[in-house]
């Protein structure tokens, strides 16, 4: 059973704070791992991903990927309001056709 | 084109009615899914295309549901028979290849009424 978990939230950070989205998954076999930001009404937009163990950062935004523990997880510094929005996690595994699996989603708000 | 474009935005239709959904991808990139996304919850795989060919179909609910992609560019979700079940935001993807990140559509909203 391939998995992808997230806690729903809603997560909520003053504005400037570092925001911590978390997300662990099931199939040890995973190999990229991919985070989307979706606004209310729109649909999922590509933030980041990453494939090796490790941090890789891109402006505000670091990806952290364990894959002994079977986590990833997103941090977003200086928080902005901008930033208010549900953050998917996705997970593909590199030894099969196997597409996207996606979590429920962790809503984050971005207090002013 | 410059993004994944889908028709139609919104569409309302009786429950048992055939309703088809859209999906243009961009151009080049080889690789469409479609999932689709009920409120709350994150996108759901319906059935993915390398080139013409379904190359997973795993996640179609059941044999109402069906898509092609005839030409390796535009692909067409079919839906027999809907029912209040089938709401949901129907979202297209395209990507340059499998283990590529996704490029999504503005996706159709399906409700049936």
């Amino acid at each position: 059973q391939k998995e992808v978990e997230q806690n729903s939230g809603p997560l909520s950070v003053p504005e400037g704070a570092i925001a911590s989205l978390n997300c662990t998954y099931s199939d040890r076999g995973s190999q990229s791992f991919f985070w989307y930001r979706q606004y209310s009404g729109k649909s999922p937009e590509l933030i980041m991903f990453i494939y090796s163990n490790g941090d890789k950062e891109d402006g505000r935004f670091t990806a952290q990927l364990n894959k002994a523990s079977q986590y990833v997880s997103l941090l977003i510094r200086d928080s902005q309001p901008s930033d208010s929005a549900t953050y998917l996690c996705a997970v593909n595994i590199f030894s099969g056709n196997t597409p996207l699996v996606f979590g429920k989603g962790t809503r984050l708000s971005v207090i002013a | 084109g410059a993004g994944v474009s889908q028709t139609p935005s919104n569409k309302v239709t009786e429950k048992g009615k055939y309703v088809e959904l859209r999906c243009d991808p961009i151009s080049g990139h080889t690789a469409l899914y479609w999932y689709r996304q009920s409120l709350g919850q994150g996108p759901e795989f319906l059935i993915y295309f390398q080139g013409t060919g379904a190359a997973d179909d795993s996640g179609l609910p059941n044999d109402r549901f069906f898509a092609v992609r005839p030409e390796g560019s535009v692909s067409t979700l079919k839906i027999q028979r809907t029912e209040r079940g089938d709401s949901a935001v129907y979202l297209c993807a395209s990507s340059l290849g499998w283990g590529e990140g996704y490029t999504f559509g503005s996706g159709t909203r399906l409700t049936v009424v």
